[in-house]
């Protein structure tokens, strides 16, 4: 199935380091939505963007919506082990309910 | 808050026997979503209904997958028969307007020997 591009697509990084990644699409999307997934559980939403331009934070994690509106960027400051997941961003479309979700960034925090 | 909720969380199965996999979405969401996930393909979106009704199922990998949704608080993906290849963990999702948040159920993760 169609998928995002998603990078990088993992990362080992010391905690207390500030992380990002990103998500690329060759369409344009209405919404964009970032998740964290831990071992064995459902992905949990981080944050929801629906502007172009759209800067959003929640706690430690700032997400943007990109103005081409095919990209979006999530940053992590100040990482800490729990931060350890997989990052999955996904995309809405225009004229479709359809969500489709990036190949996941994997995250390692090294204390 | 409930939030999604599917059972089973882990099923084990040989091949060529019927699964069904259940979930209830959060209550007042009007669209519920389907999803796949494994390793090769990501989470692969299978089907999705609005109030009930199931309005793209272009994701189904073939016509051994059916999902039905009889009421608001219900729904079912079944397998039939089922294959080794079908292992993977199966999402159910729900939100409201279609185009706002999605949240997910924990997942029922399927074996299939």
């Amino acid at each position: 199935g169609q998928q995002l591009n998603q990078s990088p697509q993992s990362m080992f990084i010391q905690e207390g380091e500030d992380v990002s990644m990103n998500c690329t699409s060759s369409s344009i999307f209405n919404t964009w939505l970032w998740y964290k997934q831990d071992p064995g559980e459902g992905p949990v939403l981080l944050i929801a963007l629906y502007k172009a331009g759209e800067l959003t934070s929640n706690g430690r994690l700032t997400a943007q919506f990109g103005i081409t509106r095919k990209d979006s960027f999530l940053n992590i400051s100040a990482s800490i082990p729990s931060d350890v997941g997989i990052y999955f961003c996904a995309g809405q479309g225009r004229g479709t309910y359809k969500y489709i979700f990036g190949t996941g960034t994997r995250l390692k925090v090294l204390a | 808050d409930a939030g999604v909720i599917q059972s089973p969380r882990h099923e084990v199965t040989e091949m060529g026997q019927e699964v069904t996999l259940r979930c209830k979405p959060i209550s007042g969401h009007d669209y519920l979503f389907w999803y796949r996930q494994t390793m090769m393909r990501g989470l692969e979106l299978l089907i999705y209904f609005n109030n009930n009704v199931p309005i793209d199922d272009s994701g189904m990998p073939e016509d051994r997958f059916s999902a039905k949704m009889p009421n608001a608080s219900f729904s079912t993906l079944k397998i039939q028969p089922s294959e080794p290849r079908d292992s993977a963990v199966y999402f159910c999702a729900s939100g409201i307007g279609g185009g706002g948040e999605l949240f997910f159920g924990e997942g029922s993760r399927l074996t299939v020997l």
